[in-house]
């Protein structure tokens, strides 16, 4: 079985500052891929960031990074320089074993204050 | 051009009435995830296939199954609504070959309502 959670519901930035949403895992297959996704209020689904169990460096694409530390199970997503655009909802979400079973975490709603 | 398409975007059902929810993908991806999404609530998932072996989640009710034809086609059938599964259903692909080709593509979802 496999688990992702993310323990703030809510956040909070102001403009152009950079925030870390956490987010901790665990599984028992040693080949999984982490993700996070955004949610806007329109419902549809971003992919932003994904970080693969053997990957040495953590990920990052433009303003976001992937803070992947294995030993403690967590890959903590930053968004530097946050624009009003990034409120919406983060999902981080694990995929591992041969099935390739995608479980997503609880999410965080992240606001972005002018 | 849209690669994974869930038909219809807006779906009103009766209660208990069976109702289908379709989902076509162009990418020919492996996997084909389904899950139901509530209000401010993370997508819970519902099943899923690699190829043609089926997935299911352990605390799915029997009321929700799915098909799988082919590749490109995956079905959720809900053989009676009750006003609990109002909800918008994802549906997701992923070449499930691990590393990044198991990124999950979304459908725009659909958003069940139960009258």
């Amino acid at each position: 079985a496999q688990k992702i959670t993310q323990t703030q519901p809510g956040m909070f930035v102001q403009e152009k500052e950079a925030v870390t949403l956490d987010c901790t895992y665990d599984t028992s297959d040693p080949s999984y891929g982490l993700f996070w996704y955004k949610q806007p209020s329109s419902g549809e689904m971003i992919f932003l960031i994904y970080q693969g169990s053997y990957d040495q460096q953590n990920a990052t694409e433009g303003r976001y990074s992937l803070n992947f530390q294995k030993a403690r199970k967590s890959a903590n997503l930053v968004i530097s320089a946050s624009q009003l655009g990034d409120s919406a909802m983060y999902f981080c979400a694990i995929i591992s074993g041969s099935a390739r079973q995608l479980t997503f975490g609880s999410g965080t709603q992240l606001t972005v204050l002018p | 051009d849209a690669m994974v398409i869930q038909n219809p975007r807006y779906q009103v059902t009766q209660f208990g009435k069976p109702v289908t929810l379709s989902c076509s993908q162009t990418l020919n991806h492996n996997v084909m995830y389904w899950y139901q999404q509530k209000s401010s609530q993370a997508p819970k998932l519902l099943f899923h296939y690699y190829d043609k072996d089926f997935n299911n989640e352990a605390d799915t009710p029997d009321n929700f199954q799915s098909r799988r034809p082919n590749t490109s086609f995956c079905f959720l059938d809900i053989r009676s609504p009750g006003l609990g599964d109002a909800a918008m259903y994802l549906c997701a692909t992923s070449r499930g070959l691990g590393q990044k080709a198991d990124e999950a593509f979304f459908g725009q979802g659909t958003r069940l309502t139960v009258v």
